[in-house]
């Protein structure tokens, strides 16, 4: 069975400093890995997925994320916030192949201190 | 090209009630998935549907039921409503068949169970 842990519920960080949400994840298969995110009152937006090409992996909005299997991680990692990060954040483990089938994380919620 | 929409948006029902949510997915996406999203369990996997047929089904009563037709389009079903199916409803659709690939989600359904 897949599983995902988020290790920060909540995480705040000031305007131009950098972001890490972390991810730790479980799968008995080789994994699919994605990092979403949630604005209030909006639909899940997908960052970044990992489908096994390179390990780090660059989103939208200059977000990016390593796979590290040793370590069964997923960080999610920003140079620099922006007071539009703020938003909700998960880390989802799909298996690669047969159904589709999104594990969430619990989410990580990030503040932007001006 | 339009996004996945879904209908109603808002819905206020009692208890005992059953209700009907619809999802249109993003043209030419023939898999719809459907997630439950509360404060208290996060992210839920409810079921997914390709080509009509239903691959995959979370852990969740059967009082929640779905179909997809012909052209993709999907309702989910959910009978009898208990105050815990206060939820928002989010649909998502994929354009391949397998896991792993990114999916595209609505803006929600928020049912609201007095």
């Amino acid at each position: 069975a897949q599983s995902v842990t988020q290790l920060d519920s909540h995480v705040s960080v000031s305007e131009g400093t950098p972001v890490l949400l972390r991810c730790n994840y479980s799968s008995s298969y080789s994994p699919s890995l994605f990092w979403y995110v949630q604005h209030p009152n909006k639909g899940l937006q997908l960052l970044l997925k990992y489908t096994s090409a390179a390990t780090l992996v660059k989103g939208i909005n200059g977000f990016e994320a390593e796979f590290k299997k040793s370590e069964t991680s997923f960080h999610l990692t920003k140079p620099s916030a922006h007071m539009s990060d703020a938003a909700e954040y998960f880390c989802v483990v799909s298996e690669r192949w047969g159904a589709q089938k999104l594990v969430f994380g619990q989410g990580t919620r990030l503040t932007i201190n001006p | 090209k339009a996004g996945v929409t879904q209908t109603p948006r808002y819905l206020i029902k009692t208890r005992g009630q059953q209700v009907t949510l619809s999802c249109s997915p993003i043209s030419g996406h023939r898999s719809v998935s459907w997630y439950q999203q509360t404060p208290g369990q996060g992210l839920q996997f409810l079921f997914e549907y390709f080509s009509e047929t239903q691959r995959n089904k979370g852990n969740f009563p059967g009082r929640f039921s779905g179909r997809q037709f012909s052209n993709s389009r999907s309702e989910m079903n959910v009978s009898t409503l208990e105050l815990g199916d206060s939820a928002l409803y989010l649909c998502a659709s994929s354009t391949l068949s397998g896991g792993g690939d990114e999916q595209f989600f609505g803006p929600g359904t928020r049912l609201t169970v007095l």
